[in-house]
């Protein structure tokens, strides 16, 4: 049973645009949520990441939203440049749980098109 | 600052055969941890381990043994290699443990299981 779900195995977005990531998890004690990015033959590289305490939050380009209600976070990345294709990792933690290690999603591949 | 080391990076065995994959950082990081991961899937936690001389299982760890002797080191043992094992296998370390903070990959280690 997935804890944190990738729907969308890949996405596509033109050079410029904005590219939007979705996640969504089913355990309520997750409260740390992060953002990997992986290149192929390389290890994931940390991108972001939010609390659940917060509902945004924004590194340069890249912008995270957490709906608590929802059980929904995305990843906002805002004008899409060429070097963000990639997969990127959605994954959770419960922190105040005392839980070691992240759970991940299957991960979106995206594509950014000239 | 080499980061997370993992050495080899890929790596052929047959059916029944044992090797240890090793990994090293150099970050003075209390937390390492091993992942796998299979095509189109997450990365799912193996083993971690919160300081030298500690190590708890994850979500995945029949198959596999790890140790920690020294903070710099945490090699992941294959015991009896079964096809079943064949995947990306990715250490990671982080400062503490709970998800909250940022955790370093490895390059990873491609392991084919014939």
């Amino acid at each position: 049973d997935q804890q944190v779900k990738q729907n969308s195995p890949s996405l596509s977005v033109q050079e410029g645009r904005i590219s939007i990531l979705n996640c969504d998890y089913t355990n309520s004690m997750f409260d740390y949520f992060l953002w990997y990015k992986k290149y192929p033959a390389e290890g994931p590289t940390f991108l972001i990441s939010i609390s659940s305490i917060k509902d945004k939050n924004e590194d340069g380009r890249f912008t995270v939203f957490l709906n608590k209600s929802a059980k929904h976070l995305s990843l906002h990345i805002v004008p899409s440049q060429p070097g963000d294709s990639a997969v990127y990792f959605c994954a959770a933690s419960a922190v105040q749980e005392g839980a070691d290690g992240l759970t991940f999603g299957k991960g979106t591949h995206l594509i950014i098109q000239p | 600052n080499a980061g997370v080391t993992q050495t080899p990076k890929f790596r052929i065995l047959k059916i029944g055969q044992s090797m240890t994959l090793q990994c090293a950082q150099d970050m003075n990081h209390n937390y390492m941890y091993w992942y796998r991961q299979d095509p189109g899937m997450g990365l799912k936690l193996i083993y971690y381990s919160v300081g030298a001389g500690i190590t708890d299982k994850g979500e995945v760890p029949n198959g596999y043994n790890v140790s920690r002797s020294t903070t710099e080191d945490f090699p992941l043992r294959l015991e009896l290699a079964a096809p079943s094992q064949t995947s990306v296998y990715f250490c990671a370390s982080s400062y503490s443990g709970g998800g909250n903070t940022e955790a370093f990959f490895g390059q990873g280690t491609r392991l084919t299981v014939v």
